[in-house]
């Protein structure tokens, strides 16, 4: 299995409060994701990374921010938590090789955030 | 865009029976990538496979079989006499060729339960 943490993997926060999850990785793997998984949506790409300090959004990046100052973590930022942002979040991270970016990622366990 | 599409949300079968999970796909890429990801009720995701676009060789391992047609769009899993363990949410996936990592688009998924 894939090293990857998250922490906290449970969080309940009110409206308004500023969240930060992080994601640790040990493979020392290029590339970091954030999804959210809600019903009905399967799972949406927030933020990813490419490098220390290379991110860019995805496709729900509206509210969050990201942060890579290391290679092995990738932290999420919700700056004002709204109700909306209630979802489990998911870290992934995978490799490369040259001329492929595109192989599978390996996900961590999943942090569950409730904003009341 | 990129787009996943599981039709079925739900699927019931009884042990042994065969089952198969249907994911059609949309992009204009020539180059892309397909992925199957499971998720058992205790939350992980679990890489199951990955194919390009270059090869429409059907796959076998074990009970799973994925049949890639691109003629159709389709990257079906058919899982072979069904066992209770099998009882999970299956996701398709989605990514184009890209330099900056692989960007996940998935479908919805699709909850299968297999009854003793």
């Amino acid at each position: 299995d894939a090293g990857i943490t998250q922490s906290p993997r449970h969080k309940v926060t009110e409206t308004g409060t500023p969240v930060t999850l992080r994601c640790h990785q040990t493979e020392n793997h290029r590339y970091m994701y954030w999804y959210r998984q809600d019903p009905g949506h399967g799972l949406r790409l927030i933020h990813y990374s490419y490098g220390v300090k290379d991110t860019d959004k995805g496709e729900v990046s509206d509210g969050y921010s990201v942060s890579r100052s290391k290679t092995e973590d990738f932290l999420l930022t919700l700056e004002s938590a709204t109700s909306s942002q209630t979802s489990v979040y998911f870290c992934a991270i995978s490799e490369s090789t040259s001329g492929s970016s595109s192989y599978e990622q390996y996900f961590g366990p999943g942090t569950r955030l409730t904003v009341t | 865009a990129q787009k996943v599409t599981q039709a079925q949300t739900e699927i019931s079968v009884v042990e042994k029976e065969d089952v198969t999970l249907d994911c059609v796909y949309e992009t204009r890429d020539t180059t892309y990538y397909l992925f199957w990801y499971k998720q058992p009720p205790s939350g992980e995701l679990v890489f199951l496979i990955r194919r390009n676009s270059f090869d429409e060789q059907n796959e076998i391992s074990g009970r799973y079989s994925w049949n890639f047609q691109k003629s159709t769009s389709s990257f079906n899993f058919t899982i072979t006499a069904s066992q209770v363990v099998d009882s999970a949410v299956y996701f398709c996936a989605l990514s184009e060729r890209e330099t900056s990592g692989s960007r996940l688009t998935f479908g919805e998924g699709t909850q299968l339960t297999v009854n003793p």
